[in-house]
């Protein structure tokens, strides 16, 4: 998976609680993403970084923040996590002729 | 924004067949069309890419083809093979200083039967 760890894999969680998730890379690139998957859907952009400390929203961006302090390193937070966000989360890099994504191994979070 | 339509949904073809999976695209300024083939519990894995400057290209039993006129590309799969079962997604993007933002399809579960 293009050197990409994605943390935790799966996730349970009640409404209303704080949840993070980690992605991590390994080969130094600028670009970052997160992405979300759902039945119908396809995939959607939630955030995405060009560099440290630089970051803006994608499509379905409401009730998602991010950071992204070390290059290696690009949180997802749900400050205060729905129903509606339970899906399959994945962390995306663009390679280094700057076109090509390639995708973590996700993270399936449940909000019940 | 850019949006992305695929068609079908599901597909169901006997061993050693042609597969097709279409998408349609409504940004007339994307340029870039990649195709992503995600197994079950995995992320979704680049299998081929087209620029807007190419209408077609070939990487084994896997082709890209793009019409920019109508806006719309093609996946073609030859010779299916079992290990082709998965689901297709295609993507489109416009490739600007602010990164590569694909815009996807809804996915194509393709399955391969014996």
């Amino acid at each position: 998976d293009a050197g990409i760890t994605q943390s935790p894999r799966h996730k349970v969680t009640e409404t209303g609680t704080p949840v993070t998730l980690r992605c991590h890379q390994t080969e130094n690139h600028r670009y970052m993403y997160w992405y979300r998957q759902d039945p119908g859907h396809g995939l959607r952009l939630i955030h995405y970084s060009y560099g440290v400390k630089d970051t803006d929203k994608g499509e379905v961006s409401d009730g998602y923040s991010v950071s992204r302090s070390k290059t290696e390193d690009f949180l997802l937070t749900l400050e205060s996590a729905t129903s509606s966000q339970t899906s399959v989360y994945f962390c995306a890099i663009m390679g280094d002729d700057n076109e090509k994504l390639f995708f973590g191994s996700g993270t399936q979070l449940s909000v019940l | 924004g850019e949006n992305v339509e695929q068609h079908p949904s599901t597909l169901s073809v006997q061993e050693g067949d042609s597969a097709v999976i279409k998408c349609t695209y409504s940004d007339s300024a994307s340029n870039y069309f990649p195709w992503y083939k995600q197994e079950l519990g995995k992320g979704p894995q680049l299998i081929i890419d087209i620029r807007s400057n190419v209408g077609e290209k070939k990487d084994q039993r896997i082709a890209v083809t793009l019409n920019k006129t109508a806006k719309h590309f093609s996946l073609h799969i030859t010779e299916t093979q079992p290990e082709d079962s998965a689901v297709y997604f295609c993507a489109a993007s416009g490739l600007t200083g602010g990164g590569n933002k694909l815009t996807f399809g809804t996915g194509t579960q393709l399955k391969v039967e014996l």
